[in-house]
């Protein structure tokens, strides 16, 4: 079965400290992976996705065929890193939809 | 101003009615997409169309209705047959049919039913 994982529901971060989201799926085949980010009182908007190999709001993503895990990471947390983050992935045919993991809330601590 | 449009932001309803939530872009995209979001369910796909005049059911269809005859447009009716309609309704576009494209989402409208 298809499915996207995110164990963490909550992750609480200091300013300044390491931030991993965790992701795992379950694919039969080679999807693209992708992170949705929700910031507060904003539209869902795509953060960045494997294939682009970009880092964005130093955020990076490193996709792990044997682990099939999609961690976002970021070295140093900011204030504005608060927001709701969705892991998701598709296959490459037009008829693929994209699948959403349940999504994981961070909250930076001051 | 550019980009996919709901309305309205909220929404009220009484049990029994039927209600449309209206969605609109103006990004020229193929595809228009439908989806609910509940606390720690994440988003599910209600409905979804690739191109005009077509649609499909996605994971949660039942006790709704889409319609898709302007590219602009997509339209979702929530009947009264949904069991449990009170939700966040989310509208999104890809240029494209394909989870690989990059899905554009509205502002979202809350539907609240009593």
């Amino acid at each position: 079965a298809q499915r996207v994982t995110q164990p963490e529901k909550l992750l609480s971060v200091f300013k300044g400290a390491p931030v991993e989201l965790k992701c795992n799926y379950s694919y039969s085949g080679s999807p693209e992976l992708f992170w949705y980010v929700q910031y507060s009182r904003q539209r869902l908007q795509l953060l960045l996705r494997h294939i682009s190999r970009e880092s964005i709001k130093g955020f990076t993503a490193d996709l792990n065929k044997g682990e099939t895990s999609f961690h976002l990471k970021k070295p140093f947390a900011q204030e504005e890193d608060s927001a709701m983050y969705y892991c998701a992935l598709s296959g490459w045919d037009r008829d693929d939809k994209i699948i959403f993991g349940k999504g994981t809330r961070l909250h930076i601590l001051p | 101003d550019g980009g996919i449009t709901q309305s309205p932001k909220y929404l009220f309803r009484k049990e029994g009615q039927n209600v449309t939530l209206s969605c609109e872009q103006n990004l020229n995209h193929d595809a228009m997409y439908w989806y609910r979001q509940d606390p720690g369910q994440g988003l599910r796909l209600i409905y979804y169309s690739q191109i005009v005049n077509d649609f499909q059911k996605g994971d949660i269809a039942e006790g709704y209705s889409v319609s898709r005859e302007k590219k602009e447009s997509f339209p979702l009716t929530v009947t009264s047959a949904q069991k449990n309609p009170t939700a966040f309704y989310l509208c999104a576009s890809s240029i494209m049919a394909g989870g690989v494209y990059e899905q554009y989402f509205g502002p979202g409208t809350r539907l609240t039913v009593t």
